[in-house]
C-alpha cells in the first residue's frame, strides 16, 4: 500500500503571497490531519478533516484553511504569507476505526517565507 | 483545550542503558495516547501506542505505561542502540485524529 504523499516538497514564498499545498492519504484513509512543525513550537495541530468536512479546528488565524476532495485528498491552503509561517507542514491520514486510529504521517512540505 | 508537557527536552545516554521519557497531559478526556519517533529529516512515525483502559503496553525494547488518575503516561526503552537516537514525541487524544503533541525529546545515544 502506497503511503502518505505530499507535494510540493519544497517551498519558497516571499511575504504576502499565498500558497496551496497538498496531501494524498492513504488507500481507505478517509481522516486527513495537518500540523504545523517548528522548532520552537513543536507539532501543531491545523486541522482534521473526514469526508470533506472539516471536523476539527486547532489555534491558528483564518489565513490558514484547507479541504478535503471525495477521493480524501487533502488541500491546505495559507494567504497572505508571514516569516513565522516558514514551518514544515505535515499531513497525516487514519482509517479512523474505533480501535484503529494510528496516524501515518506524509514527508512533509518544507515552506520558506522570505 | 488539551496541553501536553513532555520532559526531558534531551536525554543523553550510553548504549545498553535504558532511557524514560514522561509526559502530563491536562484533558481527563484524552483516551489515546501514541508516541511518535521523527529521525533527522524524516517523518514521524508511530512506535507505541496505549489507550487509557489499558495501564502498560510493551513490544520488545519499548514500553509505555499509563497512569489515568495522575495523567501522565511515559515512554521506556531498554538496551538503548545508537539507532535510538532520534526525536520522540508524545501526544494525546481525546477521539477523531486530533493529536496534541508535547515539545519532544531528544534522545542521544553515545556508542
Amino acid at each position: 500500500k502506497a503511503g502518505v504523499t505530499q507535494t510540493p516538497r519544497y517551498l519558497i514564498k516571499t511575504r504576502g503571497q499565498q500558497v496551496t499545498l497538498s496531501c494524498s492519504p492513504i488507500s481507505g484513509h478517509r481522516s486527513v490531519s495537518w500540523y504545523q512543525q517548528t522548532p520552537g513550537q513543536g507539532l501543531q495541530f491545523l486541522f482534521e478533516y473526514f469526508s470533506e468536512t472539516q471536523r476539527n479546528k486547532g489555534n491558528f488565524p483564518g489565513r490558514f484553511s484547507g479541504r478535503q476532495f471525495s477521493n480524501s485528498r487533502s488541500e491546505m491552503n495559507v494567504s497572505t504569507l508571514e516569516l513565522g509561517d516558514s514551518a514544515l507542514y505535515l499531513c497525516a491520514s487514519s482509517l479512523e476505526d474505533y480501535d484503529d486510529n494510528e496516524q501515518f504521517f506524509g514527508p512533509g512540505t518544507r515552506l520558506t517565507v522570505l | 483545550g488539551e496541553n501536553v508537557e513532555q520532559h526531558p527536552s534531551t536525554l543523553s545516554v550510553q548504549e545498553g542503558d535504558s532511557a524514560v521519557i514522561k509526559c502530563t497531559y491536562s484533558d481527563s478526556a484524552s483516551n489515546y495516547f501514541p508516541w511518535y519517533k521523527q529521525e533527522l529529516g524524516k517523518r514521524p512515525q508511530l512506535i507505541i501506542d496505549i489507550r487509557s483502559n489499558v495501564g502498560e503496553k510493551k513490544d520488545q525494547r519499548i514500553a509505555v505505561t499509563l497512569n489515568k488518575t495522575a495523567k501522565h503516561f511515559s515512554l521506556h526503552i531498554t538496551e538503548t542502540q545508537p539507532e535510538d537516537s532520534a526525536v520522540y514525541f508524545c501526544a494525546a487524544s481525546t477521539g477523531y485524529s486530533t493529536l496534541t503533541f508535547g515539545k519532544g525529546t531528544m534522545l542521544l545515544v553515545s556508542p
